[in-house]
């Protein structure tokens, strides 16, 4: 089973950048590509986007224009970015593994991180 | 995008009992859908995948059904740790997308 950590602030001021970092172990990260999700408070999951190995990314078009994922291959580590926050990006934010089957075009989620609360708040 | 509607929003029911929940795609997904059951503080669970594919380690009493348009997650013989949300989730076009959750709770 693969093991995520999510990492980083738990509070960040409006109009800032929300940084999070997501420590993948017991897997090489190159084995899977890997995502972001959030939930707001009492809310349904919201998919921010995803990243492959080679770096390329895929985002959600309603966050897009102020998310940034990158990856770290030599730390097993993939990281996010969420410029301009307001109040509405308070949520629980987890990374997750994503396994895609090429032959059907399929694809899930089977192993997630914890989550960490990220408050936006001055 | 391709939305995914959940019905019932939530419902009420007892240990023993079968539930189905349904989960209807804006247009046709073949069967690229599954299903997550999360409780309250955790991350979501992977129980069902292409529709119908029961994650290793998840109990037989949950089956997944469907494709196309309609799916549905049957659980039989609820018991206690059963009571959750859970969600659908579809990936196409690049993007997920996940249904708006069903409780299920104690009757």
């Amino acid at each position: 089973q693969v093991h995520l950590q999510e990492s980083g602030p738990g509070l960040v001021k409006p109009s800032e950048t929300l940084s999070l970092t997501c420590t993948v172990s017991d897997t090489s990260i190159s084995t899977y590509s890997w995502s972001w999700i959030r939930q707001p408070a009492g809310k349904g999951l919201e998919w921010i986007g995803r990243i492959y190995t080679s770096g390329i990314t895929n985002y959600n078009p309603s966050l897009k224009s102020r998310v940034t994922m990158s990856v770290d291959t030599s730390k097993n580590q993939f990281s996010l970015k969420l410029s301009a926050v307001t109040a509405a990006d308070t949520a629980v934010y987890y990374c997750a593994s994503e396994e895609y089957d090429s032959l059907t075009g399929y694809s899930h989620a089977p192993d997630w991180g914890q989550g960490t609360l990220v408050t936006v708040s001055s | 995008a391709i939305q995914l509607t959940q019905s019932p929003s939530s419902l009420s029911a007892s240990v023993g009992d079968s539930v189905t929940i349904t989960c209807r795609a804006s247009q046709g997904i073949s069967s690229n859908l599954a299903w997550y059951q999360q409780k309250p503080g955790k991350a979501p669970k992977l129980l069902i995948y292409d529709a119908a594919s029961l994650q290793s380690g998840v109990p037989s009493r949950f089956s997944g059904s469907g494709s196309g348009t309609d799916f549905t997650l049957s659980i039989s013989s609820l018991q206690p740790e059963d009571f959750a949300t859970y969600y659908c989730q579809q990936f196409n076009s690049y993007s997920w997308t996940f249904g708006q959750g069903t409780k299920v709770d104690f009757k």
